[in-house]
């Protein structure tokens, strides 16, 4: 069964500086998405993605963010200068456009980030 | 606001007895329902979805939810519990974007 992966699993940064967390949807998928969920908190929305522009970020997805899909099959969260709240797991998903939200995003296994 | 509250943090049955996961919701217009569960170094995996017709919905490994539209809610169930579904159980609301909003999720401990 396909499925999204996520490298890597666990990244360790310092404050202040740029990680990037990659993620392959699945193939055939048009629609991406990153999630995060801080320790003991809701997983929450961060921002999706379709034909190669961002169709709606959360209020969370600031100026320090980016994503960009440089090819054919990875998407990649960037944080341009890491904080320590920036600390939680990241989850990729993606889905087919088909029908919107009535189409399964399939979820990653997500990237454990920690900001020292 | 759009909102998902899963008032039960964490939750312990013994095999084989019966399940039930709260799951309750704040949304304006029609809600789009999920709920997703999710093991030890494993994605979100989607358990089951409503999105019309049928309060009653079944879905992958046993588990079945009903839509209850008058209390909110949208509580999984499942007859009998395995040891293998010990995992964490988010439920989760869509709508007229493609944007997920999550509980704070349900961790389900199973007792041999």
């Amino acid at each position: 069964e396909p499925e999204v992966t996520q490298t890597p699993s666990h990244q360790v940064t310092q404050m202040g500086q740029e990680v990037i967390l990659r993620c392959v949807p699945i193939s055939n998928h048009l629609y991406f998405y990153w999630y995060r969920q801080i320790l003991g908190q809701k997983v929450e929305f961060l921002v999706s993605f379709y034909n190669n522009e961002i169709s709606e970020k959360s209020e969370i997805f600031d100026d320090q963010f980016s994503v960009e899909r440089p090819d054919g099959s990875n998407f990649t969260l960037k944080i341009r200068s890491t904080k320590l709240e920036d600390s939680a797991m990241y989850f990729c998903a993606s889905s087919d456009i088909t029908s919107g939200i009535k189409e399964t995003q399939y979820f990653g296994p997500g990237t454990r980030l920690l900001v020292l | 606001a759009q909102s998902v509250t899963q008032p039960d943090i964490h939750i312990t049955v013994s095999e084989g007895a019966s399940l039930e996961l709260r799951c309750n919701y704040s949304y304006g217009a029609t809600p789009y329902l999920f709920w997703y569960v999710q093991s030890p170094g494993q994605g979100l995996q989607l358990l089951l979805k409503y999105f019309s017709g049928d309060t009653l919905v079944q879905g992958i490994k046993g588990f079945e939810a009903e839509f209850k539209r008058s209390q909110s809610s949208f509580n999984l169930r499942k007859p009998s519990v395995h040891w293998s579904d010990a995992a964490e159980y988010f439920c989760a609301v869509g709508g007229a974007t493609n944007k997920l909003i999550f509980g704070t999720g349900t961790l389900l401990a199973v007792q041999p």
